[in-house]
């Protein structure tokens, strides 16, 4: 089983509505990060989060990381098509500077 | 500034050719670069950590003497995926670490490999 569990695996919303997109690590998080991919192309990167109950927002995105549980969420708020494409959290492996990813969210958006 | 480019973002080969793939950091010097597989509809794949001047980092199951990395400055990376197969069809990403920056790594836009 993959240590970064992403729900829903693919998500399709029609333009203005919210979204919630969950990340749950069966370790402990040592830092969790969310980027976004456009299909085909590289990673960019939207926030990190560091401390439990921290809270980061960029533009329309707002991503939580609840240490206790191990999970993180990113929420969407009125959804644009240019939102469209793969989220994926990450986590620094402990000790070392590698970045373990999770399965991944395909967000759809329509007008 | 951050920014990481790769080279070719697509190639075609031949099944039983090498292909070189290069990842630069174009603004900064990246001590840490890693490599990453994508297959389709799949996440990333961490493959290796390459450090500037010494022997790459290969995680389980991935043949080093399959996917070559040499990492001979602080700003380029090369991947050579030798004696390539139809299997090694996919998506590969490379990142970049900053000096001193522990937690930053800057991702390339990746290079789409077919071997036919």
């Amino acid at each position: 089983s993959q240590e970064l569990e992403q729900s829903p695996q693919s998500l399709i919303v029609q333009e203005g509505k919210n979204l919630t997109i969950n990340c749950t690590s069966s370790k402990t998080l040592y830092g969790l990060y969310w980027y976004k991919q456009k299909y085909g192309e590289g990673l960019i990167f939207l926030m990190m989060l560091q401390k439990g109950g921290e809270e980061k927002s960029h533009e329309k995105i707002t991503a939580k990381l609840d240490e206790k549980k191990q999970q993180s969420s990113l929420h969407i708020t009125a959804s644009q098509p240019s939102h469209a494409g793969i989220y994926l959290c990450g986590r620094g492996a402990y000790n070392t500077d590698k970045l373990i990813f999770g399965t991944g969210t395909r967000l759809q958006v329509f007008p | 500034g951050a920014v990481v480019s790769q080279h070719p973002s697509r190639v075609i080969c031949k099944s039983g050719t090498s292909v070189k793939i290069e990842c630069r950091s174009l603004d900064f010097q990246a001590t840490t670069m890693f490599w990453y597989r994508q297959f389709p509809k799949q996440s990333l794949m961490l493959m290796a950590t390459s450090n500037e001047g010494s022997k790459a980092t290969y995680e389980q199951g991935v043949e080093k003497d399959k996917f070559l990395i040499n990492h001979a400055s602080l700003t380029l990376s090369t991947l050579t995926v030798t004696s390539a197969h139809p299997e090694d069809s996919s998506f590969y990403i490379c990142s970049a670490r900053r000096q001193l920056a522990v937690y930053e790594q800057y991702f390339g836009p990746g290079t789409r490999l077919t071997v036919t």
